[in-house]
């Protein structure tokens, strides 16, 4: 089944204590995406990637690294959590993104607070 | 700066009636723009999508149409199910390096039986 996956789904954390959230996809799709999703602000992206080893920032990248060694695999990495990253983080993908017709397919999400 | 609107923010309605959501963007320079929903705590699921280039795309008992000039997009649900309650969230893609989606904030669905 072609799908996107997070973990951890859920994460419980506190100020300052690094983590990494997981994404993967088996479509193998070269590009991915990370939003995060808050109430009254919606979704905004935080990074994304073209292919293997390119990277670049969206629009709230404060604060989060990511890396993309491999096709399948494009972690989120909080070096330093704060409170304020607390939030439902989201992985996507997509096989062409800039062509019109293109979709891009969302991970379940994994839910974050960071006390 | 691309900015989706979505309004109201929530709505309630009773079983079987027909019902129109609307989103307004204000940059008319998309690639295409897409309708998704989420049920509480779940991702997101892509219902439709219309490229620049298309007036609407429909699916089952969803329609989705596109007015780009105007920066308007609706989703028109018929006869709807308490099993459509979930937020519809309206996304467009613009022709930036990034790909990335613009969201609208949403609009929660509850279809009361």
């Amino acid at each position: 089944e072609a799908q996107v996956t997070q973990n951890p789904r859920y994460l419980i954390t506190v100020t300052g204590k690094k983590l990494t959230v997981t994404c993967s996809q088996n479509m193998n799709h070269e590009y991915m995406s990370w939003y995060r999703q808050d109430p009254g602000l919606g979704l905004r992206q935080i990074y994304y990637s073209m292919n293997v080893e390119v990277t670049d920032k969206g629009d709230v990248p404060e604060g989060y690294k990511v890396s993309r060694k491999e096709k399948r695999n494009f972690p989120l990495i909080l070096e330093s959590p704060s409170p304020n990253q607390t939030s439902l983080y989201f992985c996507a993908s997509s096989e062409y993104p800039r062509h019109p017709q293109e979709t891009q397919y969302f991970g379940p999400g994994t839910r974050l607070l960071v006390l | 700066k691309q900015e989706v609107t979505q309004i109201p923010a929530a709505l309630s309605v009773p079983e079987g009636e027909n019902l129109v959501l609307n989103c307004s963007f204000t940059d008319s320079a998309i690639y295409n723009l897409q309708w998704f929903r989420q049920d509480p705590g779940k991702g997101l699921t892509s219902l439709l999508l219309i490229q620049s280039s298309q007036r609407e795309q429909t699916s089952g008992r969803l329609n989705a149409s596109l007015d780009k000039s105007s920066g308007r997009s609706t989703l028109y649900i018929a006869a709807s199910q308490p099993g459509d309650s979930a937020t519809y969230l309206c996304a467009v893609k613009g022709p930036g390096a990034n790909s990335k989606l613009t969201f609208g904030k949403g609009i929660t669905l509850s279809v009361r039986p």
